[in-house]
Formats: C-alpha cells, structure tokens, sequence
C-alpha cells in the first residue's frame, strides 16, 4: 500500500463549487504540505502543517484552505473554484530533521 | 526571496553522461535538493547537498558551490528510464518549505 494516499485522483468541477482534496499518510510524519504544479512551473507551495495544531500559509494561499484532522490526515479546500485553478495538486509529508519529501500521486483538477 | 533557474530542457543518448544546472538565489541558505518526476507521476527525491562538494549514489551525484550559488545533478550511463522532468529545490527558512525550480526536462534517446 502507498504511504501517502490522495483523493480523488482526477476531478471536474465548475467555477463556484466548493470542493476538498484529501491527504492521508502511514508514515507516521508530523509534516505535511501541499504544493499545485502548473506546466512549465516547479512546484508551489500553498499551505503547510508541522504538527496538527500548526496550519501555515505558503506562496499561495489565496482561495484555498486547509484542516488537519489528525497527524496523518490534511485536506485542502478549494471555497469557491475558479478556472485558473485548474492544476496538478499534491500532497507530501516529511519527518522532523530530514530533508526528503515522500509526495502523494497527485490530484489533477480541473474546474469548468 | 528565493528564486531558482535550471534549463526547461535537456536532450542527451542512451549511456551517455549529462548534467543538469541549477543556480539560486536565497535570502538565507541550508542546502539544494533534487526530485524525479516522471510524465504523470509524482515528484521523487535524489539528493541532498547542505555542504560544498560533490555526493554520489549510484549513476547520480549532486553538487554544490555555496559560494557560487550553484549547482549540478550529474546522470551517468542515461537510461530511457532517465527520461523525466528534474527539480531543484531549496527550503526556505530552515523548516523545509521547498522552493522549486521550473524543471528541466530530460528527452534520452536511443
């Protein structure tokens, strides 16, 4: 089994709609992120979490939220889609002290 | 703030050597990493260089100039497999928030 999961895989969605993406990891991690990829651009980091009483805003944050609801579990939510978040979105997790991420497959969205 | 360049693309053959760039520049540095992706997958760690010189595992080594504000990811005897996107990345404020690069994408041929 993957150490660290995403749901869903792909998702249609239209411009206003509320959705969420969920995160789940067996690592045993404190760290989680979440990162959107475009094409042509590295990853950017939008909200990040150290410990589940720690939620952290990234590059960007704007229009997207994020609640962890237990060590191994971060969702991201998207309050009221719009087209140009239309991306690749993933989840990773890391261990204190060290430096590697372990990224989740990827959730590709794609909002009408 | 912390910006990154790498080439957006590399063409090299089978069992050939290429090396891919990276240059940064940091408001405060702790070291360069590097990640795989291939098409449709997720991003995968290679390496990590907090210090000057070069790190070796296997057919890939990591180099880094801290006086430079460089530095490379060395692939030795390319492999189709090779063929993927190559990230640099560097965590901004010690607590392992990466920055990354745009990537560069790796084309092996026969």
């Amino acid at each position: 089994d993957a150490d660290v999961t995403q749901t869903p895989r792909n998702r249609i969605t239209k411009t206003g709609k509320r959705i969420m993406l969920e995160c789940s990891q067996t690592k045993g991690h404190d760290r989680m992120y979440w990162y959107r990829q475009d094409p042509g651009l590295g990853l950017r980091l939008i909200y990040y979490s150290f410990d589940v009483k720690d939620i952290n805003k990234g590059e960007i944050s704007d229009g997207y939220s994020v609640s962890r609801q237990a060590q191994a579990k971060f969702s991201l939510s998207l309050e009221s889609a719009i087209p140009n978040q239309t991306a690749l979105y993933f989840c990773a997790t890391s261990d204190r002290g060290e430096e590697t991420q372990y990224f989740g497959p990827g959730t590709r969205l794609l909002v009408l | 703030g912390q910006s990154l360049e790498q080439p957006s693309e590399v063409t090299a053959v089978e069992g050939a050597i290429v090396q891919i760039n990276c240059t940064y520049q940091t408001s405060g540095f702790y070291g360069l990493s590097w990640y795989q992706q291939h098409d449709g997958g997720a991003p995968t760690f290679l390496s990590y260089n907090a210090l000057d010189g070069l790190e070796e595992t296997g057919r890939f080594s990591s180099f880094l100039s801290r006086s430079d504000s460089y530095g490379y990811l060395l692939l030795q005897e390319l492999q189709m497999k090779d063929s993927a996107s190559y990230f640099c990345a560097v965590p901004k404020g010690g607590y392992n928030k990466l920055i990354f690069g745009a990537g560069t994408r790796l084309a092996v041929h026969p």
